[in-house]
């Protein structure tokens, strides 16, 4: 079993649509858990960390549950410049080694 | 603004032969990173370092080495390029070791072995 599991996707949605993602992780030890963004070719960047209350960056709401060991994402209003690549990312214990998932596709279409 | 640079963003290199991928932070971080990234496979963590001269394995480090002179710089070292080592290869640097502090990633390089 894979240490963080994402749906590939990809996810079509039009512009303006909610859409949510989910990742499980295996690891009851992991620590710290983010959401990176990844275009096209390009490297990841943060999106944003996850906190244990949950916690919102504009359109961008993040959600820990611990008991379930999943971790989801949820975007509203989507615009056409949020289609990327959505990383699903797990601290893993001291130090700062992070397992990436492989990534859930978004494209957002008019 | 953190800067991760990578020497080259495309590289072409025969079986067999030596290759080194450099990087280089610009912000005085204490970690960083070497990755490569596949298809299906995601990011995987080859090596990484939590200071001068230090080195710790990741999870793939077969067929890797890294060094560390300088805290600016970590070199990505294949010792004999293989065909299964085609890859993209992203660097990334951190603050510091016991914290939420971020990773910032270079451009990547898109390393093809023939």
């Amino acid at each position: 079993r894979k240490e963080v599991e994402q749906d590939p996707g990809p996810f079509n949605v039009p512009e303006g649509a909610t859409v949510a993602f989910n990742c499980t992780y295996s690891n009851s030890a992991s620590q710290s858990f983010f959401w990176y963004r990844q275009d096209c070719r390009k490297e990841p960047k943060l999106l944003m960390s996850v906190y244990s209350s949950g916690n919102e960056d504009g359109r961008f709401t993040a959600q820990l549950n611990r008991a379930s060991q999943y971790i989801s994402l949820l975007i509203r209003d989507s615009k056409l410049s949020d289609s990327a690549t959505y990383l699903c990312v797990v601290k893993r214990g001291g130090g700062n080694k992070l397992t990436f998932g492989t990534g859930t596709q978004l494209k957002v279409e008019l | 603004d953190v800067k991760v640079t990578q020497s080259s963003r495309y590289l072409v290199k025969r079986t067999g032969e030596k290759v080194f991928l450099e990087c280089v932070q610009d912000m005085d971080h204490e970690n960083m990173f070497w990755y490569r990234q596949d298809p299906g496979l995601g990011l995987r963590l080859i090596y990484f370092s939590y200071d001068v001269k230090m080195k710790e394995k990741g999870d793939i480090p077969e067929g890797y080495s890294v060094s560390r002179e300088k805290k600016e710089r970590f070199s990505l070292i294949l010792e004999s390029a293989s065909t299964n080592q085609t890859s993209m290869y992203l660097c990334a640097s951190s603050r510091s070791v016991d914290s939420n502090q971020p990773q910032h990633f270079g451009d990547g390089t898109r390393l093809s072995i023939l």
